[in-house]
């Protein structure tokens, strides 16, 4: 059972677009969200996260939106850069007992293009 | 203040053999976490573990796999009679106690031939 999903698979945009990646999820006991990006042969290096009492959350270019009562968030990135190239993970996660264990979406390969 | 070490970086085994993965977390994270990426797939969870303890495991093959975090010395993720299917990325994880904030090593790669 897919706990999170995340569309699209892969994307490509032009230099200055935005690329929106959406993911849902099923667990209402889930309570943080947080986004990874990866570049290959890389680990995951954590973007922005956000907590279901906020709708909407900036970090520099990236912005995550959240509605709580669709089980659904999404990340955009302002003005991409061919430096943006890379595979985006959404993930969900709740406490249990001191740990934080995360439940990952499938992936985005995002490819911006000069 | 060094980030999450893994190693080695890449491992090749042949069918059959051990693999044995290590990983230290970030200074003052008593929390470790594996996860498995295959190819073209996100990342699963395997295992949680403070020190000298299994917190959950729900995300390990039953036979196998196993994981520890000594009370010195780094987390062990071990891996027997490997095959081919076990071919992935391994990636260990740490955070403090009650973070939410997760850090992720560079990874090892496991090639079975």
């Amino acid at each position: 059972q897919q706990q999170v999903k995340q569309s699209p698979q892969s994307l490509i945009v032009q230099k200055g677009g935005i690329p929106i990646i959406n993911c849902a999820y099923e667990n209402t006991a889930f309570d943080y969200f947080p986004w990874y990006q990866q570049f290959p042969g890389k680990g995951p290096a954590l973007l922005i996260a956000i907590r279901p009492d906020v709708s909407e959350k900036k970090e520099g270019r990236f912005t995550i939106s959240f509605n709580k009562s669709a089980k659904q968030f999404s990340l955009h990135i302002m003005d991409s850069q061919p430096g943006d190239s890379a595979t985006y993970f959404c993930a969900a996660s709740m406490m249990s007992g001191t740990a934080s264990k995360l439940t990952f979406g499938t992936g985005t390969r995002l490819q911006v293009t000069l | 203040n060094a980030g999450v070490m893994q190693n080695p970086r890449h491992l090749v085994r042949r069918r059959g053999q051990e693999a044995r993965l290590r990983c230290s977390p970030m200074k003052g994270h008593s929390h470790v976490y594996w996860y498995r990426q295959l190819p073209e797939e996100g990342l699963k969870f395997m295992v949680y573990l403070q020190k000298e303890n299994i917190i959950d495991e729900s995300g390990m093959p039953k036979e196998r796999f196993s994981a520890e975090f000594p009370k010195e010395g780094p987390s062990i993720l071990r891996i027997q009679q490997v095959v081919r299917g076990d071919s992935a990325a391994y990636f260990c994880a740490s955070s403090p106690p009650g973070g939410r904030v997760t850090f992720f090593g560079q990874g090892t790669r496991l090639t079975v031939v």
